[in-house]
């Protein structure tokens, strides 16, 4: 199985600070991967597919970076809604794997 | 637009069955894959099962292999997740959720439903 490992797994941040989440596969593989956001008691919303690719109705602020192994998810200018936690996700190879997930509180 | 929703979660004693269901609307179900992910009180997201358009391949997590079964009704835009064996550890929320890729598996979510909780307790 392909291991995905999230770093950090939280951080504080304030309204319109950039944030960056690293996202780190156990193998490597070109752009199958994947971005979430999930709020508390909420489904998870997909933001990035394919690494780089911004799902439709995302806000432009949220991008994708990264091939092999290294993957980043950023957020440009941190809005009050972007309040949540993000998980990883490989879709390269079955089982499909998720990052342990990083916690994004408000400083 | 889209619409996922899951029903039959509830309390269960361990070693006992349940059959959970996902209603689909708002797109041609018949034509795309569906999955399974589940997320423990508190904890992260676990891909559980994925079944392809026509029903003709299903894969599954090796926690649920040869303990759940999943299955689709294109009749009735359903579908489910039959789960029996069940331990304490199966305890989580388990959401459906939609592949992208249609009449091929993509092996990422486009769309999920709320979730519907699934306790296993003596």
């Amino acid at each position: 199985d392909i291991q995905m490992t999230q770093s950090p797994s939280s951080l504080s941040a304030s309204v319109g600070d950039r944030v960056t989440i690293t996202c780190r596969a156990s193998r490597t593989f070109s752009n199958y991967l994947n971005w979430f956001q999930q709020k508390p008691g909420k489904a998870p919303k997909l933001l990035i597919y394919a690494a780089s690719s911004l799902q439709s109705g995302v806000p432009s602020r949220f991008s994708g970076s990264g091939s092999g192994t290294d993957f980043t998810l950023t957020i440009s200018r941190l809005q009050p809604e972007d309040f949540a936690t993000y998980y990883c996700q490989q879709s390269y190879s079955s089982p499909w794997t998720f990052g342990q997930g990083t916690k994004v509180e408000i400083q | 637009q889209v619409q996922l929703v899951e029903s039959g979660g509830g309390m269960v004693q361990p070693g006992g069955s349940l059959r959970l269901s996902c209603a689909a609307s708002g797109f041609t179900f018949r034509t795309y894959g569906m999955h399974w992910v589940r997320q423990a009180p508190g904890k992260g997201l676990e891909w559980v099962a994925v079944i392809s358009y026509d029903g003709s391949h299903k894969y599954y997590a090796d926690s649920v292999t040869g303990r759940f079964t999943i299955s689709r009704d294109n009749s009735k835009n359903t579908l489910y997740l039959q789960m029996s064996s069940l331990r304490a550890e199966d305890t989580a929320v388990y959401f459906c959720a939609k592949d992208p890729a249609g009449l091929a598996l993509a092996g990422y979510f486009d769309y999920w439903g709320q979730g519907t909780l699934v306790s296993v307790s003596s």
